[in-house]
């Protein structure tokens, strides 16, 4: 079937540090990867994507790769911020006789200053 | 990106009251549109898929006459809880299917309705 893992929570960094929060998917098809943020209180925030294959989605200095040899989308940033802190949803996209997509169970990241 | 609202953005009602969220996606047209439930500190719970002039695909377990769906134009969907106790307290969140670039699907998301059935 269709699923996303992503690593469980909470991560805990303190500013400036290097993040990496992984995930991996198995799909029956050829799906496209989203990482979405949470905030606290708010809804989810489409943070970025990629639609194939070695393309890299990046957006407020996050970054993540599709790699589909290791069926990886794992999130990364250099130096991660007090607003930061929030949670992080990986998620695929198929479109299997309609649109779904599938959510991790989402990591919480608390960043202390 | 593309837009999307709901209103209200949270609510408080007795038991046995109904209660409709509005989705609405501001600047671009969604033929389908998707209602999730999200428990504390959970992922999202696919609930529904809600398709424009047609009528709603629940997922299973979701109880259709429970929760109402209506997707009456391209930019408007409605969900409404019937008869709310309160374990149907939670966060509802929306979300509209938008078309980019080479055929892209993307989902927007709304802001979220968290319900509180008291």
């Amino acid at each position: 079937g269709n699923s996303v893992t992503q690593m469980e929570g909470p991560v805990t960094l303190s500013e400036e540090a290097f993040l990496t929060i992984n995930c991996t998917y198995t799909a029956t098809g050829y799906p496209s990867l989203f990482w979405y943020v949470q905030y606290p209180g708010e809804g989810l925030q489409l943070l970025l994507k990629a639609t194939k294959a070695d393309d890299k989605g990046s957006n407020k200095g996050f970054e993540a790769t599709y790699r589909k040899e290791t069926t990886s989308f794992h999130l990364e940033k250099g130096s991660v911020q007090v607003s930061d802190s929030a949670v992080y949803f990986c998620a695929l996209g198929l479109n299997t006789g309609g649109f779904k997509t599938i959510f991790g169970a989402g990591t919480r990241l608390f960043v202390k200053a | 990106g593309a837009v999307v609202s709901q209103h209200p953005s949270r609510v408080i009602c007795k038991s046995g009251t109904s209660v409709k969220i509005e989705c609405r996606s501001l600047d671009f047209q969604a033929t389908t549109m998707f209602w999730y439930r999200q428990f504390p500190k959970k992922s999202l719970m696919l609930m529904a898929t809600s398709n424009e002039g047609s009528k709603a695909t629940y997922e299973q377990g979701v109880e259709k006459d429970k929760f109402l769906i209506n997707h009456a134009s391209l930019t408007l969907s409605t969900l409404t809880v019937t008869s709310a106790h309160p374990e149907d307290s939670s966060f509802y969140i929306c979300s509209a299917r938008a078309f980019e670039g080479a055929g892209i699907e993307t989902q927007y998301f709304g802001p979220g309705t968290r319900l509180l059935v008291l």
